[in-house]
């Protein structure tokens, strides 16, 4: 399974922009980026995947980079609400069996009022 | 339309005796997936189902884990002669199909083995 790092914590302040980092250098050509949080007490939820192209969506935008081998999940306007865990995953579309959904560390995200 | 339900949301259970974790997921989703997650850690995969294919169990910790989907949508998670170890929250997650389509999430069952 192809791998991915991020930092493990990032701290912001309310109103401001976040870029959440990822890197995932062994990415292969058929492997998708995925991006989840997971508030306090809560079960994660999606955010926002793409392939190349960068991506935008109501919660966030995803922009990835030319050789694929890092992306940034973009919060435009950072709220107390946006303060979670953030994981970046790979997701292979072509798996034989389907590709089941794993889980790293992520990336704890502080935001200060 | 309803989410991802988790029954219960709270189980204590005495160690060494067997408990059994519902999921139901979104109507007309196929995939199905279990996680566990202990205080203060990550999301640990468990087992995996996809449609009528055979489930990806790599993630169970021991045999005293199983899982079983019935009819292809209600899944029961069974940790027999529970251990405090295998207390945490079990999240049950599902999705239309397996690649590339947001999996949507229950709330979690808080599993407290005294």
């Amino acid at each position: 399974d192809a791998k991915t790092t991020q930092p493990n914590s990032m701290e912001s302040n309310e109103e401001e922009p976040v870029h959440l980092p990822c890197n995932h250098s062994t990415i292969s050509g058929t492997d998708y980026i995925h991006w989840y949080r997971q508030l306090p007490s809560q079960g994660p939820e999606y955010v926002i995947h793409g392939l190349t192209s960068n991506v935008n969506n109501r919660m966030a935008s995803l922009a990835i980079a030319e050789d694929r081998k890092s992306s940034t999940l973009i919060l435009h306007r950072a709220t107390l609400r946006d303060a979670a865990v953030y994981y970046c995953i790979l997701r292979d579309v072509y798996m034989e069996y389907g590709n089941k959904l794993v889980f790293g560390a992520g990336t704890i995200l502080r935001v200060k009022s | 339309g309803a989410g991802v339900s988790q029954s219960p949301s709270n189980k204590v259970t005495e160690k060494g005796k067997d408990v059994e974790l519902r999921c139901d997921p979104i109507s007309g989703h196929t995939a199905l997936y279990w996680y566990r997650q202990s205080l203060g850690q990550g999301l640990e995969f468990l087992i995996y189902f996809q449609g009528n294919s055979a489930p990806d169990k790599s993630g169970l910790p021991s045999d005293r884990f199983s899982a079983e989907r019935t009819g292809g949508s209600v899944s029961t998670l069974t940790i027999q002669r529970t251990q405090q170890e295998d207390s945490a929250v079990y999240l049950c997650a599902s999705s239309p199909e397996a690649m590339n389509t947001e999996a949507f999430f229950g709330q979690g069952t808080r599993l407290t083995v005294v």
